[in-house]
């Protein structure tokens, strides 16, 4: 969905290194998050911001960080990188309840980060 | 972990077949909903059921509800090879909760 993007799409980096996630979105929606998806494993979410001053820790928060420095930005940081955070990363928005549907959420195309 | 359990983990079918996926949850849900991906892509929106609705359709995807059984299935009709993707279930607990998703069913549509 073009209204959502995450840069970069490919990210392959090297243990210890800081890799900073971006997301945008041109949806006006105030809630964001960011997922991790590993193979069989499906989506696990890492945050979730409900508004700009909102930030809130999903299931699998360690080694992660995030900001959101606008309505429309929300990033996902790793400090130090290690290789089991080797995944795909997708950020997505949601609307809130009683402004449209409930919580359904568009996603941005990921991103791949692989770390040696 | 509240993440909800699709069944089966991965499906083939011939082109013209229907395909039915199933999801179980544990605990109320305040709606249910079920996503695409195509390979590696992002996950797209499919159909939402709310708790107090049995069943929906939406083209050739039919999806209902037990909440008594907690589960859910989801149906695709005259299936397509273009339908070849992984379907994943979703709940929402509360509106103030976000999306718990689960680990998705692969189905394969052989032309």
């Amino acid at each position: 969905d073009a209204d959502v993007t995450q840069t970069p799409r490919n990210r392959i980096t090297k243990t210890g290194k800081r890799i900073m996630l971006e997301c945008s979105q041109t949806k006006g929606h105030d809630r964001m998050y960011w997922y991790r998806q590993d193979p069989g494993l499906g989506l696990r979410l890492i945050y979730y911001s409900f508004d700009v001053k909102d930030i809130n820790k999903g299931e699998i928060s360690d080694g992660y960080s995030v900001s959101r420095q606008a309505q429309a930005k929300f990033s996902l940081s790793l400090e130090s990188a290690i290789p089991n955070q080797t995944a795909l990363y997708f950020c997505a928005t949601s609307e809130t309840p009683g402004q449209g549907p409930p919580d359904t959420q568009y996603f941005g195309p990921g991103t791949r980060l692989t770390v040696l | 972990s509240q993440q909800g359990e699709e069944d089966p983990q991965a499906l083939s079918i011939q082109e013209g077949e229907n395909a039915t996926m199933n999801c179980s949850y544990k605990t109320s849900i305040n709606n249910l909903q079920w996503y695409r991906q195509n390979s590696g892509r992002g996950l797209v929106h499919l159909i939402l059921i709310r708790s107090n609705e049995r069943e929906k359709h939406s083209g050739r995807l039919r999806v209902t509800l037990d909440t008594s059984k907690k589960s859910s299935s989801l149906l695709i009709t005259a299936s397509r090879a273009a339908d070849t993707a992984s379907y994943f279930c979703a709940t929402v607990y509360s509106g103030n909760t976000p999306l718990v998703f689960g680990k998705g069913t692969r189905l394969s549509v052989i032309a």
